[in-house]
């Protein structure tokens, strides 16, 4: 029983062409996250949100747009890809606002790739 | 700029010996540090955790430690088996922000 499962797992599509990825859990967590791990490796906050609502918002192209429709779900909206934005996507989800004492459950990632 | 830093992208050790993975801070403010591990095709998940209060966390084989005042942390395994063979993550916390990870280090352990 997936805790936190994102579709899809690997998404391939040309420059300029709109896509979505999924992410639900199934914990019971008030904040979820998307994080990006780009070439470099590195994972990078993109946007938090706590209970539907965004907390956190990183520079982000506004190319991307998240979206909450309840607290087990945040989607992940992106309008005229570049090949830029090729990179590994990971939801996240914690108990808590602060990571400081909980820890973040991460989903399998979603691989996607700009031609 | 690299707020958490790990600067050996990769680790190689036999099997019975101790891992040390470093990782280095710039930003005084954190106040949480954690580690996690990651497989191919998964995500990352939690290994251990440390409060700025404290210098020293040990659960089983795994030990963090906290230098603040050198802005350094480390993780020790002991004994390395071959599952430990991952990338390990370092990320740091402080008030308003997510998690900020480090690039990550490669660990293989030989059988």
């Amino acid at each position: 029983d997936t805790a936190v499962s994102q579709t899809p797992k690997y998404l391939v599509t040309q420059m300029g062409n709109d896509k979505s990825i999924k992410c639900e859990q199934n914990l019971g967590h008030d904040t979820m996250y998307w994080y990006k791990q780009d070439s470099k490796k590195f994972l990078k906050i993109m946007f938090s949100y706590n209970n539907k609502e965004l907390i956190i918002n990183e520079t982000v192209p506004n190319r991307f747009s998240p979206k909450s429709p309840d607290k087990a779900h945040l989607n992940l909206h992106i309008n005229s890809l570049e090949l830029g934005d090729s990179a590994v996507y990971f939801c996240a989800s914690s108990p808590r606002t602060r990571v400081s004492t909980g820890e973040l459950f991460f989903g399998e990632g979603s691989r996607l790739t700009v031609l | 700029d690299q707020q958490v830093k790990q600067n050996s992208p990769s680790l190689s050790v036999q099997e019975g010996r101790i891992s040390i993975l470093n990782c280095d801070y710039t930003n005084s403010m954190f106040d949480y540090f954690l580690w996690y591990k990651k497989y191919p095709a998964e995500g990352p998940t939690f290994l251990i955790s440390i409060s700025s209060i404290k210098d020293k966390n040990e659960d089983g084989r795994f030990t963090v430690f906290l230098n603040k005042s050198a802005k350094h942390l480390s993780l020790h395994i002991v004994p390395s088996q071959p599952g430990d063979s991952a990338v390990y993550f370092c990320a740091a916390s402080k008030a308003g922000t997510a998690l900020i990870f480090g690039k990550g280090t490669t660990l293989s352990v030989s059988s």
